[in-house]
């Protein structure tokens, strides 16, 4: 089954402490992402990479830091997560068909509710 | 900033009528998509609208594209109960690969 995985599902930490947040897909997607959402404010890109070891800052990108070593898995990484980073966390990914062409439809994961106290 | 946002913020309809649901944007765009989420849940992929068209269905979903308002519109006809959901709107600008969605419009529709 085509799908996008997120683990954990929910977490809860303290201020500090350094997590990571696992992403993984299997549809051989060229394309991959993170977001937050939170309430009022939409969904919100923290960081995007188009392929293995190309990564790039979306609207959000302070605190986070993510890597792309494998085309499956793209990892959001909190080095020291704050108060201000609890959130909804979703990964997404996609074909890149390039140029005009652009995007397909993004595949979401489920999302990871983190809580940062 | 996000680039597309939605209008209504907020829609409350009764089973079986239409719901129209707007987004805007400020640049040009390659695609506008159109997708769905359940509370607190993963988003889903609805439509995709490519610059170069105008209008496109899928079931009770039609999607229109008018590129010189920068404008795109929703329509689900003969809404059910189970539409209940907030809808987003995301576009990938010319000017690079990424895709920025908006805020969302929270549609309930009422049995």
């Amino acid at each position: 089954e085509a799908q996008v995985t997120q683990n954990p599902r929910y977490l809860i930490t303290v201020t500090g402490k350094k997590l990571t947040v696992t992403c993984s897909q299997n549809m051989n997607h060229e394309y991959m992402s993170w977001y937050r959402q939170d309430p009022g404010l939409g969904l919100r890109q923290i960081y995007y990479s188009m392929n293995v070891e190309v990564t790039d800052k979306g609207d959000v990108p302070e605190g986070y830091k993510v890597s792309r070593k494998e085309k499956r898995n793209f990892p959001l990484i909190l080095e020291s997560p704050s108060p201000n980073q609890t959130s909804l966390y979703f990964c997404a990914s996609s074909f890149w068909a390039g140029g005009l062409a652009g995007y397909n439809e993004q595949f979401f994961g489920p999302g990871t509710r983190l809580t940062v106290l | 900033s996000q680039q597309g946002e939605e209008d209504p913020q907020a829609l409350s309809i009764q089973e079986g009528e239409n719901a129209t649901m707007n987004c805007s944007y400020k640049t040009s765009i390659n695609n506008l998509q159109w997708y769905r989420q359940n509370s607190g849940r993963g988003l889903v992929h609805l439509i995709l609208i490519r610059s170069n068209e105008r209008e496109k269905h899928s079931g009770r979903l039609r999607v229109t594209l008018d590129t010189s308002k920068k404008s795109s519109s929703l329509l689900i006809t003969a809404s059910r109960a189970a539409d209940t959901a907030s809808y987003f709107c995301a576009t990938q600008e010319t000017s690079g690969s990424r895709l920025t969605f908006g805020e969302g419009t929270q549609l309930t529709v009422n049995p």
